[in-house]
């Protein structure tokens, strides 16, 4: 079964350009989640959809990041404009729906602004 | 809000031994789940294994089992018969079973486990 599936792998842009991240679901899950991982600030959940709502964005840092899932198989993190600080490690997850269920993570992606 | 500590930066551990990795949280909530997540250098968060709070018996899958503590807040990872395979960074996470409270899941700052000859 094909996992959660996030691209770019990579992504080196510099400062002030839109960076669009996406994510593809694991099918059938219901849930869906945005990490960003950084040395300072470890692994924070920044948003979180279930069944295409978002239900919880308090972990979005500012106006300057969005999220949208326009359908169950697929989502969007976008940051405009990048800036440097913005340079972390961005996972993607998703799960069945229920607290107990594990979350799924992909391969992420290493984002650097320049 | 939940804390999680992981007290240990770095563990190192022979092949073929056993291995204990500590985590204690913070919470006065009574119903919650616990995880502990490995994520090797391919920087793939894997989950290693899971265990309900309301539940007394620990969680076991394998090689991997757990020491839950529910009144000292404490959850520790025991990995027996360690494998090479097994180097990665080892992080535990909380997420609240109670309705109406943020469904997201409240990572330590992980341990970094080294495999040794």
């Amino acid at each position: 079964d094909a996992g959660v599936i996030q691209s770019p792998r990579h992504e080196v842009t510099e400062m002030g350009q839109e960076v669009t991240l996406r994510c593809k679901p694991i099918s059938g899950h219901n849930s869906l989640f945005w990490y960003r991982q950084t040395m300072m600030r470890g692994l924070e959940l920044l948003i979180y959809f279930n069944n295409n709502v978002p239900i919880d964005d308090s972990g979005m840092p500012e106006d300057r990041f969005s999220a949208k899932m326009p359908n169950a198989s697929f989502s969007t993190l976008k940051i405009q404009p990048s800036e440097p600080r913005d340079s972390a490690v961005y996972f993607c997850a998703s799960s069945l729906k229920g607290r107990y269920q594990p979350q799924h993570f992909g391969d992420g992606t290493r984002l650097s602004i320049l | 809000a939940q804390t999680v500590t992981q007290s240990q930066p770095e563990m190192s551990v022979q092949e073929a031994e056993t291995v204990t990795l500590s985590c204690t949280y913070d919470t006065s909530e009574s119903d919650y789940y616990l995880f502990w997540y490995k994520q090797p250098p391919s920087r793939q968060m894997i989950l290693v294994i899971r265990q309900e709070a309301y539940k007394q018996q620990n969680a076991t899958e394998n090689r991997f089992s757990v020491n839950f503590q529910k009144a000292a807040k404490s959850f520790s990872l025991k990995i027996s018969d360690s494998q090479l395979g097994d180097a990665a960074m080892y992080f535990c996470a909380y997420r609240s079973a109670e309705a109406g409270t943020a469904s997201k899941l409240t990572f330590g700052t992980g341990t970094r486990l080294q495999v040794t000859l």
